[in-house]
């Protein structure tokens, strides 16, 4: 498919709760990004890393902090999960020099109830 | 940071018609604009993009505008065809990092 892979793919978790999601590669691009979906306000985007151990924060980062130990991993966490973070996330790579275009993975559906 | 405004949210066409989705961009820093087609269930997909420095790019039966003047930018599908029923998401980008700040979205059905 696309070298890039999301896990889970559905998650419900307890409100309080930490979840770590999970977005692989094997494209070895240098930026991945995750973004979250919510009806009415499109894509936004909570954290991005333009390398290993290299993040930064995007819009919507409150409640968020991410990893990247290793090129092809970057890792989402919800410290403790909220109802407001229920939502569909996606993770998206690119690579300078070739496009700035997307390539996005399949998201990640999280239920916190 | 950038704003990306993007209208209308929802747009009915007969298969055949034309179909044209507006976006308006903030930051003049901004230079490259993708747009982007989601399928329903599925993830956004890279359709067409064009640069600042050109002024319009056609792809079959997409094309997208760009005014720079203005700051707005538009899609437009020609000969509509069901397969286009999808969300689709305007974006820009000032290149730092290639963070992409995208629109809400508009919703596309071609009915038959």
């Amino acid at each position: 498919d696309a070298g890039i892979t999301q896990s889970p793919r559905h998650k419900v978790t307890e409100t309080g709760t930490p979840v770590t999601l999970r977005c692989h590669q094997t494209e070895n691009h240098r930026y991945m990004y995750w973004y979250r979906q919510d009806p009415g306000h499109g894509l936004r985007l909570i954290h991005y890393s333009y390398g290993v151990k290299d993040t930064d924060k995007g819009e919507v980062s409150d409640g968020y902090s991410v990893s990247r130990s290793k090129t092809e991993d970057f890792l989402l966490t919800l410290e403790s999960a909220t109802s407001s973070q229920t939502s569909v996330y996606f993770c998206a790579i690119s690579a300078p020099g070739q496009g700035d275009g997307y390539t996005f993975g399949s998201g990640t559906r999280l239920t916190v109830v | 940071g950038e704003n990306v405004e993007q209208h209308p949210s929802t747009l009915s066409v007969q298969e055949g018609d034309s179909a044209v989705i507006k976006c308006t961009y903030s930051d003049s820093a901004s230079n490259y604009f993708p747009w982007y087609k989601q399928e329903l269930g599925k993830r956004p997909q890279l359709i067409i993009d064009i640069r600042s420095n050109v002024g319009e790019k056609k792809d079959q039966r997409i094309a997208v505008t760009l005014n720079k003047t203005a700051k707005h930018f538009s899609l437009h599908i020609t000969e509509t065809q069901p397969e286009d029923s999808a969300v689709y998401f305007c974006a820009a980008s000032s290149g730092g990092y290639q963070k992409v700040t995208f629109g809400t979205g508009t919703k596309l059905q071609v009915i038959p």
